[in-house]
């Protein structure tokens, strides 16, 4: 079925280590998302993409890389995890024009221990 | 910069009872507004969207909208909640013009619908 998927669904990591959390849509939309989601702050943007090679840094970015070679893949990499970073991570993509609205990823659960 | 306002946090209500959440944006442009939801362990879907034309937006399962420009609001309305109904709500607000539109979200409203 066509869609944003994510993997893995839930990972448990030390402080300090690498961790990646993929994202894959299958609709070629150009724009990509990653937010987290915490719990009184909603969903914040860490960075988006609005094409293979471009990114830009959302609100909160540090600690966070991204980067996009190919359309349908946006990997986010925590370079070295921090107890902050525990979180709900979603992953959206969009197609404006004709697509404005975000269709999310069924999410990522980040537990740094 | 945008912002978006949500609120009330957390709402209870038996089922049958109507249904109005609250949404305030901070932009004095053109503005494209979205309600999402987000249902216990899922991701956020959307429930409707408002880019231009008639103020009043119906969505999906009986929920509509209402985008008043003077006061910068786009409430959420349904008549008549169902248990189903209880998850949280999420206003978001996307303004701009070309490449990039960034959107905002508020914070997100609970809902809990009492059988």
């Amino acid at each position: 079925d066509a869609g944003i998927t994510q993997s893995p669904r839930y990972k448990i990591t030390e402080t300090g280590r690498q961790v990646t959390l993929m994202c894959h849509q299958t609709w070629s939309h150009s724009y990509m998302f990653w937010y987290r989601q915490d719990l009184g702050h909603g969903l914040r943007l860490i960075y988006y993409s609005a094409a293979a090679d471009i990114t830009d840094k959302g609100e909160v970015p540090d600690g966070y890389v991204v980067s996009r070679s190919k359309t349908e893949n946006f990997p986010l990499t925590l370079e070295s995890a921090t107890r902050s970073q525990t979180s709900v991570y979603f992953c959206a993509s969009s197609d404006p024009p004709i697509r404005l609205e975000q269709f999310f990823g069924p999410g990522t659960r980040l537990t740094v221990l | 910069a945008q912002s978006v306002s949500q609120h009330n946090h957390h709402v209870i209500l038996s089922e049958a009872a109507s249904l109005e959440l609250g949404c305030n944006y901070s932009y004095g442009g053109t503005v494209n507004l979205f309600w999402y939801v987000q249902y216990p362990g899922q991701h956020l879907q959307l429930l409707l969207k408002y880019f231009s034309g008639d103020p009043l937006v119906k969505g999906i399962k009986g929920f509509e909208a209402e985008f008043i420009k003077s006061k910068f609001s786009f409430n959420l309305r349904k008549p008549s909640v169902q248990w189903s109904d209880t998850a949280e709500y999420f206003c978001a607000v996307n303004a701009g013009s070309g490449g990039y539109q960034k959107v905002t979200f508020g914070t997100g409203t609970k809902l809990q619908v009492i059988p």
